[in-house]
């Protein structure tokens, strides 16, 4: 999975808790993404990240933030988890960002919200 | 806006068939299209891109993809399926034009190949 981990690979969780998920990468590349996917809707972006300490919106930011202190480093909060929320997350990454760059992907983290 | 679409949410085809999953999309310019694998419990795997040049792009496993511009088109193709092919296949566009943009997926179609 191209050098990319995630952390955790499966979480429960109640309603209304925080919740973290961790993306790490050994590519050294600029760019990395959050999606969500859910049956029906592909996958979604819901945050992406151009370097460290810079960070832009998605299609499905509501309800999450994020945070890239460090290149290899990009973290997904849940400020207070919703079941609607419970969802697969992946994690991508990409070399430059530039329009013709491939983004390459995680292994995922399934995430439940009770 | 930039958007993509996959009409068939599932595809059967038996082993040794040629097989089509369908991609359609909409951008303002000339877009940049990707075809992506998953396989059960795993990420998304990158199969190929069309960016410029020949309307037949070739990628992994035997897969090769037709861009029809007048079509507004992008569908995956292979010569002869295989059992081991059957998973989730996505379709993603992304529009050059205006500046950086993301990729944007299709929902997917699950391919099933019968032995």
């Amino acid at each position: 999975d191209a050098g990319i981990t995630q952390s955790p690979r499966h979480k429960v969780t109640e309603t209304g808790t925080p919740v973290t998920l961790r993306c790490h990468q050994t590519e050294n590349h600029r760019y990395m993404y959050w999606y969500r996917q859910d049956p029906g809707h592909g996958l979604r972006l819901i945050h992406y990240s151009y370097g460290v300490k810079d960070t832009d919106k998605g299609e499905v930011s509501d309800g999450y933030s994020v945070s890239r202190s460090k290149t290899e480093d990009f973290l997904l909060t849940l400020e207070s988890a919703t079941s609607s929320q419970t969802s697969v997350y992946f994690c991508a990454i990409s070399q430059r960002g530039v329009t013709t760059d491939t983004q390459y992907f995680g292994p995922g983290t399934r995430l439940t919200v009770l | 806006a930039q958007s993509v679409a996959q009409p068939e949410d599932q595809v059967n085809v038996a082993e040794g068939n040629p097989l089509t999953v369908k991609c359609t999309y909409s951008v303002s310019g000339n877009p940049y299209l990707f075809w992506y694998v998953q396989y059960p419990n795993r990420g998304l795997q990158f199969l190929l891109k069309y960016i410029t040049g020949d309307n037949l792009v070739k990628g992994s496993y035997g897969f090769e993809a037709e861009f029809n511009k007048s079509q507004t088109s992008f569908h995956l193709k292979k010569p002869s399926a295989l059992v081991s092919d059957s998973a989730l296949y996505f379709c993603a566009v992304r529009d050059p034009t205006g500046g950086y943009s993301t990729l944007t997926f299709g929902k997917g179609t699950m391919l099933l190949v019968s032995p």
